[in-house]
């Protein structure tokens, strides 16, 4: 059965630092959602590609926070610098177009900022 | 934006009885409401979903129910089993919001053997 794959699953770093997340969605999937999921809270998105376009971006910290899909295939999300305040779970969903309903998400990375 | 509302936000329920969650929304707009199963260190995995056009939908334990009117839906689980023990989230899609989903904020389930 495919599934989204993400890496790293685990990451710790000191804030300042910068730190970028891996994923790559279900083969022929052209929309690809990255969330943030603080613990005990329900996962928000970030931003929304279309193949290589970004769709929604509104909720994405544009100052740290930067993502691309050049092939409008894989994605990479990159915090620079990292803040105590990042620390989350990183999530990446995928679904088959945006009109589909169904998204189907990865594992996700677990961020640890010292 | 849309705003979802979930509750409870913990369930203990003994195996084999019923479980009700529940959640309101705020955009009468939105038309899709999907829910998630997450299980310790995975991500969400899509349990059930029903469309605004539909009031009901059931799959083996799993049933959903829409109030359009009152802007509330409800997961229910029957038979529960210790499987079943997870953090489960409601979520809505606005129309026109590119998929855009507003999620609640989590019930942890847990079934007692």
């Amino acid at each position: 059965e495919a599934e989204v794959a993400q890496s790293p699953r685990y990451k710790i770093t000191e804030k300042s630092q910068a730190v970028a997340f891996w994923c790559d969605p279900i083969s022929g999937h052209a929309t690809l959602y990255w969330y943030r999921q603080i613990l005990g809270q329900g996962p928000e998105l970030l931003v929304q590609f279309q193949d290589e376009s970004v769709v929604d971006d509104s909720q994405l910290p544009k100052d740290r926070f930067s993502a691309e899909r050049l092939k409008g295939v894989d994605s990479t999300l990159k915090i620079q610098p990292a803040e105590l305040g990042d620390s989350a779970m990183y999530l990446c969903a995928s679904s088959l177009a945006a009109s589909y309903n169904e998204q189907f998400f990865g594992p996700g990375t677990r961020l640890t900022v010292l | 934006g849309e705003n979802v509302e979930q509750h409870p936000s913990t369930l203990s329920v003994q195996e084999g009885d019923s479980a009700v969650i529940k959640c309101t929304y705020s955009d009468s707009a939105s038309n899709y409401f999907p829910w998630y199963k997450q299980e310790l260190g995975k991500g969400p995995q899509l349990i059930i979903d029903i469309r605004s056009n539909v009031g009901e939908k059931k799959d083996q334990r799993i049933a959903v129910t829409l109030n359009k009117t009152a802007k509330h839906f409800s997961l229910h689980i029957t038979e529960t089993q210790p499987e079943d023990s997870a953090v489960y989230f409601c979520a809505a899609r606005t129309t026109g919001g590119g998929n855009k989903l507003t999620f609640g904020t989590g019930t942890q389930l847990k079934v007692e053997l």
